[in-house]
């Protein structure tokens, strides 16, 4: 199955900032998907990343807020702009689900903004 | 879309029991069901998983059961041991897309 590296793995930043999260898959896939874990909650998707197209949001997740970019197969970044202490969560990436793997996460970023 | 629902949101068992947690979903064209293990301070980690046209799936002391009719999913942990003390999530999809996660499982193994 695929390894995503993830970082930053935690930052604390200041409300009104902007923080831009990087993973890097060690193999080509066609759709990456982005995660948001509220203390003590489950995952709730943020959006699909396709390469070469429009990340897809899911309801309550708008582009201005999330802003994410898909270069190539193997890379995305997720920014969380303009936050707020309500934004702070841990922040994951995925891949998977064709053939026989399983999904993947990345290592996860705990953002936690002031 | 997708939902899940789990149950129940906390088990506390004690070492050598069994423990089970349920999942129903709404999406009768979700082919796979993952179950995570999530430790504190950690990713989400794979246990097992089954696809639609398997009722049952056993790894060691852990089993998942699939029941595509009713739309719902379970998993069994025999055996129980402290080190499965964690939370767990169930989740579907359709291969390839986005899974969508159940509210988890805060599960406790006391000795």
């Amino acid at each position: 199955s695929a390894v995503i590296s993830q970082k930053p793995s935690r930052d604390i930043c200041q409300r009104g900032t902007s923080l831009t999260i990087q993973c890097q898959v060690d193999s080509q896939v066609t759709m990456m998907f982005w995660y948001r874990q509220q203390p003590g909650q489950s995952l709730t998707l943020i959006a699909t990343a396709n390469q070469g197209s429009e990340a897809t949001y899911e309801s309550g997740f708008v582009i201005d807020k999330f802003p994410i970019s898909r270069p190539n197969l193997t890379f995305s970044t997720l920014t969380v702009s303009n936050m707020s202490p309500e934004d702070s969560s841990i922040y994951l990436c995925s891949v998977g689900g064709l053939g026989d793997y399983g999904y993947t996460f990345g290592s996860g970023t705990r953002l936690t903004v002031v | 879309g997708e939902n899940v629902e789990q149950h129940p949101s906390t088990l506390s068992v004690q070492e050598g029991d069994s423990a089970v947690i349920k999942c129903t979903y709404s999406d009768s064209a979700s082919n796979y069901f993952p179950w995570y293990k999530q430790e504190l301070g950690k990713r989400p980690q794979l246990i097992i998983d089954i696809r639609s046209n398997v009722g049952e799936k056993k790894d060691q002391r852990i089993a998942v059961t699939l029941n595509k009719t009713a739309k719902h999913f379970s998993l069994h942990i025999t055996e129980t041991q402290p080190e499965d003390s964690a939370v767990y999530f169930c989740a579907a999809s359709i291969l390839g897309y986005a899974l969508n996660f159940g509210k988890g499982t805060s599960l406790l193994v006391t000795p």
